[in-house]
């Protein structure tokens, strides 16, 4: 069964870049897209963005200026840059496998949090 | 945006209830609707994707239908673990969106 785990700093000050990275383990990470969602304290889920194992990305447009996308397949992983928070920014960061716009497995989650 | 609007909001229901959630979304997006199931403190759970198709290992007490904009999702027997917030979601155009959650309690 496909694992996620995300890992990054869990406090990030305003106007700087956060930095997550996810790492897949358990199966391929060729073949699928792999997505980043957000879900702010009490509040509904939001998609960031994803990225295909060749590169190929789609973000949304809300947050497409600020979301970088990449990928290192040989150490299967990929990472999510969102620059310029606010603490507005404040969540829980997901990661996820994606077919199709389905999110097939999650990882468990990070806080991060926009304080100076 | 798809924007995707779910009724209700929040749930009370008895064990061995059954329960339907109904999720529309702003404009035809075919089957593309996936359900997922949250429990507190965890990262949501696909249960169905393509409106009808339950994902392997869910129990077959959760159902989906529904096509174009109207969907439902139904629980046919509360049962206590089943106790989360459920999240409807369109995959059919970037980005894909979710519902407002509902809140499901045990009465």
């Amino acid at each position: 069964q496909v694992q996620l785990q995300e890992s990054g700093p869990g406090l990030v000050k305003p106007s700087e870049t956060l930095s997550l990275t996810c790492t897949v383990s358990g199966g391929s990470i060729s073949g699928y897209y792999w997505s980043w969602i957000r879900q702010p304290a009490g509040k509904g889920l939001e998609w960031i963005g994803r990225i295909y194992t060749s590169g190929s990305t789609n973000c949304n447009p809300s947050l497409k200026s600020r979301v970088t996308l990449s990928v290192a397949t040989s150490r299967k992983q990929f990472s999510l840059n969102l620059s310029s928070v606010t603490a507005a920014d404040t969540a829980v960061y997901y990661c996820a496998r994606d077919r199709g716009g389905i999110q097939l497995n999650w990882g468990q989650g990070t806080l991060v949090s926009v304080s100076s | 945006d798809i924007q995707m609007t779910q009724s209700p909001s929040s749930l009370s229901a008895s064990v061995g209830d059954r329960v339907t959630i109904t999720c529309q979304a702003s404009q035809d997006i075919s089957n593309y609707l996936n359900w997922y199931q949250q429990k507190p403190g965890k990262a949501p759970k696909l249960l169905i994707y393509d409106a009808s198709n339950l994902e392997t290992g869910v129990p077959s007490r959760f159902s989906g239908s529904g096509s174009g904009t109207d969907f439902t999702f139904t629980i046919s027997s509360l049962q206590p673990e089943d106790i989360a917030t459920y999240y409807c979601q369109q995959s059919d155009n970037v980005p894909p969106t979710f519902g407002q959650g509902t809140r499901l309690e045990i009465k």
